[in-house]
């Protein structure tokens, strides 16, 4: 199956400043990549998300970036909040007829004061 | 948004018992996924359903089993609970491929 791999694990960065967490994946046939905020003790929720056709998406602070030669996409948090430390967990549908999300294994972003 | 609700939201098993975890979503999603959160390996999918009926074994199946007998309720079932179960479980509804999944608040299971 898919393997999604996500770097940094844990990020730490203060206010103000910008985070990025990356992801990789290994089919190219993939062609739906959300990425999920779960704070703690809550349920994962869809922050942002990008299809295969788009290279860039914003909304507000939040940044994608999808390189899909590099089978690579981005999320990106700018001007950070103390509000923004949460898990961060990309994802990758594979396309074709299942309807299945592989998760990366989740960063863990703490913006300080 | 999709109301996506679980339960028990707390659970603790005896190791060889028989464990049902229970989800129930109200906005008519076809797509329903059971998932395990564990500390370093993020969200895994251990079977999913298309709508009533049907189930589907995801990357983590063994162990255990999955009942969708309508559009709105999606069981996971532990035959014979092993602490190696003991885990997080979300359940989570989605409309269709590559969708937003909604997710429920979660069942922490604690097999002793």
């Amino acid at each position: 199956g898919e393997q999604v791999e996500q770097l940094p694990s844990i990020l730490r960065v203060q206010e103000r400043s910008s985070a990025s967490i990356n992801c990789t994946y290994e089919n190219s046939a993939s062609n739906y990549f959300p990425w999920y905020k779960q704070e703690p003790g809550e349920n994962p929720k869809l922050i942002i998300d990008i299809r295969s056709n788009m290279e860039r998406k914003q909304i507000q602070g939040l940044i994608v970036l999808l390189d899909k030669k590099a089978k690579r996409f981005s999320l990106h948090i700018t001007d950070t909040q103390p509000a923004d430390s949460a898990m961060y967990f990309c994802a990758v549908h594979s396309g074709g007829s299942n309807y299945k999300l592989t998760f990366g294994k989740g960063t863990l972003l703490t913006v300080t004061p | 948004e999709a109301a996506v609700t679980q339960s028990p939201r707390n659970k603790v098993a005896v190791t060889g018992g028989k464990v049902t975890l229970s989800c129930n979503q109200t906005n008519n999603h076809n797509n329903m996924y059971w998932y395990r959160q564990d500390t370093g390996h993020g969200l895994r999918l251990i079977h999913y359903s298309y709508g009533a009926g049907s189930t589907e074994k995801g990357d983590i199946p063994d162990g255990y089993k999955a009942s969708r007998p309508s559009q709105e309720n999606f069981s996971l079932i532990l035959e014979l609970a092993t602490p190696s179960q003991t885990s997080v479980y979300f359940c989570a509804s989605g409309d269709g491929q590559g969708a937003e999944q909604f997710f429920g608040p979660g069942t922490r299971l604690t097999v002793l």
